[in-house]
């Protein structure tokens, strides 16, 4: 089957950096995405690993370990309007997406 | 319109009523979706279209159909609405999933059911 876990919620101070971690259980892997969603909002695409490594886009990243069942979005330099959902999602083998609970991310003045 | 538009925003139904979620978009995207969202859980696919004229069961389809009867439109239906069914369902497109994984998301219809 397929699972993926996120931790629930996390605090983090403006200005710092955070890591969000991602781990996932699949028997057929086509990528792996973040979204961001702030309350009462639709989730708007930040990220699209397929390959290991890091991709930076600004002030966000996202990394991912294949062999590892791990990714991470990693937010640099935090502001206030960080404060969102961050939802990991996997592709299966059928290209279909499976989601993450979503990690609830309060960032503090 | 721009992007994906979701009808309505907010409804209160009554058990055993029937509901339509309506959703368009102008991207012509090929392939459009129906997620629900509930409290502690990820998105679940409900149904799906890659193409017009085709449709696809999701993770969670019993007691919702969808039609895709051109590009542009792709309703969501509940014959008979049941509590269980109070969520917060978004529309979202797509045009090439496997090649940019991006999709597009409506704005969300909050259903209460009674």
């Amino acid at each position: 089957g397929q699972n993926i876990d996120q931790p629930t919620e996390m605090t983090a101070t403006e200005g710092a950096i955070v890591q969000i971690n991602c781990t996932y259980q699949t028997s057929g892997f086509n990528g792996l995405f973040w979204y961001q969603q702030h309350a009462g909002e639709a989730p708007t695409f930040l990220s699209y690993n397929v390959l290991d490594g890091l991709e930076e886009k600004g002030r966000f990243s996202s990394f991912l370990s294949r062999s590892k069942g791990y990714s991470y979005l990693l937010l640099k330099e935090l502001q206030m309007k960080d404060s969102a959902s961050y939802l990991c999602a996997l592709m299966d083998s059928n290209y279909q997406l499976i989601w993450g609970a979503g990690t609830k991310l309060i960032i503090k003045p | 319109i721009a992007g994906i538009t979701q009808a309505p925003t907010s409804q209160i139904l009554a058990a055993g009523r029937r509901m339509t979620l309506r959703c368009t978009q102008d991207m012509r995207h090929n392939a459009m979706y129906w997620y629900r969202q509930d409290l502690g859980l990820g998105l679940r696919l409900i149904h799906y279209s890659n193409t017009a004229g085709t449709t696809g069961k999701g993770e969670v389809p019993d007691g919702y159909s969808v039609s895709r009867a051109n590009t542009d439109d792709f309703p969501l239906t509940l014959a008979s609405a049941v509590p269980s069914q109070t969520s917060v369902y978004f529309c979202a497109s797509s045009d090439g999933l496997a090649d940019t994984g991006e999709l597009f998301f409506g704005e969300g219809s909050r259903l209460t059911v009674l």
